[in-house]
């Protein structure tokens, strides 16, 4: 499990700014993804990635973007965070795009 | 795309109960069927899985059925714990373009009462 990392964490920030939601992964997975965790909702699927410099939407993108320049980080950014993005954002890794391995989360609020 | 529906929402049994979640799926192109546990807090875990070409897989006292016909899939708990108190989510993944995602149901909350 120490294979994935998110940072931050924790993080509070207010309407319209942009935030940026950090995932490391140390197995060299070929493919990354995005996910949000609300109540009611399960986990949806934001945005993913097969290898470096290809990625995708997933089923809610709008208000996302992600970049993947190195195979080991898949950085998401909300460009104008609004409420109802306040959620527990989930980054996951996949060697074979199967199994995933998902990482500790971020708690995110927006005020 | 794809659409999972899972059953029940919630589920509460005695310490010793068996207890059977249920998944539906949409996409017949559907060929990994994955189930996870995540307790409070947590992230979710990889407890089983299935492939399309197996009907049936067990781990000790959690097991998984597949009928690929109705389009169904379901998750067994034997010998019910407390530390089995957690949500478990369904998932399924058409193979597309050599790599796939991964639809998830809503969940299940599992209480195992002591």
């Amino acid at each position: 499990d120490a294979g994935i990392t998110q940072s931050p964490r924790y993080k509070i920030t207010e309407t319209g700014r942009q935030v940026t939601l950090m995932c490391h992964q140390t197995w060299s997975h070929s493919y990354m993804f995005w996910y949000r965790q609300d109540l009611g909702h399960g986990l949806r699927l934001i945005y993913y990635s097969a290898a470096a410099d290809i990625t995708d939407k997933g089923e809610v993108p709008d208000g996302y973007v992600v970049s993947r320049s190195k195979t080991e980080n898949f950085p998401l950014t909300l460009e104008s965070a609004t409420r109802s993005q306040t959620s527990v954002y989930f980054c996951a890794s996949s060697k074979q795009g199967y199994e995933q391995y998902f990482g500790p989360g971020t708690r995110l609020t927006v005020t | 795309g794809e659409n999972v529906e899972q059953h029940p929402s919630t589920l509460s049994v005695q310490e010793g109960d068996s207890a059977v979640i249920k998944c539906t799926y949409s996409d017949s192109a559907s060929n990994y069927f994955p189930w996870y546990k995540q307790e409070l807090g947590k992230r979710p875990q990889l407890i089983i899985d299935i492939r399309s070409n197996v009907g049936e897989k067990k781990d000790q006292r959690i097991a998984v059925t597949l009928n690929k016909t109705a389009k169904h899939f379901s998750l067994h708990i034997t010998e019910t714990q407390p530390e089995d108190s957690a949500v478990y989510f369904c998932a399924a993944s058409p193979l597309n373009s050599g790599y796939s995602t991964l639809t998830f149901g809503k969940g299940t909350m599992l209480l195992v009462s002591p």
